[in-house]
């Protein structure tokens, strides 16, 4: 069965942390994608990456970065958590084409 | 820009008339496009998607999609909604075929008993 696995269902930190969010299939799938999800506004995109080491930026990239180092591991960085980045954060990924995304059950962040 | 626009943030049908839920796109090339569903405290299931072969797209639990360029629409339909329908409901697109896939904001539909 294919498996999307995000490190934290819940996460809880401070104004100003680093905060690290991990992501890792199993699927070898070239693409994975980090989503945020927040009520009314949809999935918007962070970012991207179509192979190891590549990164592309999504719709609202500006506070994150990322890394992909390895192939199955996908990582969301947030330099400096503030307010407005809590939301639910999804992984997702898919092969090459036009290929079904397999979601992750999603990070739960909150920045006090 | 390119977007993906889904009409209207909630829907309400009663249980058994049809549904209807909007989306549209612009896209410079003709795109992929995909209609996932998430129920609440759930993730994301892909309903149907289109990837330029039939442009009338069946998918599960009875749904389908019509893909119309001339309109750039790929609107979702149920011939009689049920009351387990009841989720949110998004369009999402690779608009350029390059792998990028972006959603719209979400529509959640709601049954009436």
């Amino acid at each position: 069965d294919v498996k999307v696995t995000q490190s934290s269902r819940y996460l809880v930190k401070r104004t100003g942390e680093k905060v690290f969010l991990e992501c890792v299939q199993d699927m070898d799938h070239e693409n994975m994608f980090w989503y945020r999800q927040d009520p009314g506004l949809g999935l918007r995109l962070i970012y991207f990456s179509y192979d190891v080491k590549m990164k592309e930026k999504g719709d609202i990239p500006e506070g994150y970065s990322v890394s992909r180092e390895k192939k199955e591991r996908f990582s969301l960085i947030l330099e400096s958590a503030s307010t407005n980045q809590t939301s639910m954060y999804l992984c997702a990924t898919s092969g090459r084409g036009p290929e079904k995304l397999f979601f992750g059950s999603g990070t739960q962040l909150s920045v006090l | 820009a390119q977007s993906v626009t889904q009409l209207g943030s909630h829907v309400s049908v009663s249980e058994g008339a049809l549904v209807l839920l909007r989306c549209n796109y612009s896209s410079s090339v003709p795109p992929y496009l995909f209609w996932y569903v998430q129920y609440p405290n759930q993730g994301l299931q892909l309903l149907l998607k289109y990837t330029s072969a039939a442009t009338l797209v069946k998918g599960i639990n009875g749904f389908e999609a019509e893909f119309k360029k001339s309109e750039t629409s790929f609107h979702l339909t149920k011939p009689s909604a049920h009351m387990s329908d009841a989720a949110e409901y998004f369009c999402a697109s690779e608009l350029n075929r390059d792998d990028k896939i972006i959603f719209g904001k979400g529509t959640r539909l709601h049954i009436l008993p």
